[in-house]
């Protein structure tokens, strides 16, 4: 596609459920990095992959958190028992190479657990 | 450790006016890429600029540029004769390894008012 798609745009989810957020990137981009960002604050590192290889997960802040990307394209961030703080809006960005060459990112899922 | 701080939390001028946002880091790295994103109220990030620290030239594009300064870990960014579509939050990026996960500061909101 033209540009990263992200799906829902929001979502609430009541306290314990489940919820998966879908990241399509842009088409033949190599990288894949997910990031929270809370009310006010700037986007924070989750998860990065290389192509269908998650090579860096050290900012999932919990097991409750996974992330995919089985066939190296499309990428689901699955939060499962939302808890409160989770509320944040989600980024997925991607990048043709590393992302040291920047990266571009979708409008983000907005994610409220009550 | 790898750190940025973007002190200015808000920043309201009014159509025309030059304003600087500042952004000062921290980095172990001895060379190193620092960037600059756009979050308009839409909410996806735009890559405004990626700037290598070897090239401490400023830069210009338009209406906008940048002033890197290493020697005093700052990389900061003017808007001239500032526009009401230029009210955005402004995010200044280093990446935490060469993976290309990016540490954001806490962003700057511009405001510009007609």
């Amino acid at each position: 596609g033209a540009g990263v798609s992200q799906s829902p745009r929001y979502k609430v989810a009541k306290r314990g459920q489940d919820v998966a957020l879908r990241c399509d990137p842009i088409s033949g981009h190599v990288s894949l990095f997910w990031y929270q960002q809370a009310l006010g604050q700037g986007p924070e590192f989750l998860t990065y992959f290389q192509n269908e290889a998650q090579l860096d997960k050290s900012g999932l802040p919990s097991d409750r958190f996974f992330a995919e990307r089985p066939e190296g394209s499309v990428s689901t961030l699955k939060i499962q028992r939302t808890q409160q703080e989770d509320s944040a809006v989600y980024l997925c960005a991607s990048s043709p190479g590393g992302g040291l060459y920047g990266y571009t990112f979708g409008s983000g899922t907005r994610l409220t657990v009550v | 450790a790898q750190k940025v701080t973007q002190a200015q939390t808000e920043i309201s001028v009014v159509e025309k006016e030059d304003v600087t946002l500042d952004c000062v880091y921290e980095t172990r790295d001895t060379t190193y890429y620092l960037f600059w994103y756009k979050q308009p109220p839409s909410g996806e990030l735009v890559f405004l600029i990626r700037r290598n620290s070897f090239d401490e030239q400023n830069e210009i594009s338009g209406r906008y540029s940048w002033n890197f300064q290493k020697s005093t870990s700052s990389f900061n960014f003017t808007i001239t004769a500032s526009q009401v579509v230029d009210s955005a939050v402004y995010f200044c990026a280093l990446p935490f390894d060469q993976g290309g996960k990016l540490i954001f500061g806490q962003g700057t909101e511009l405001s510009v008012k007609p």
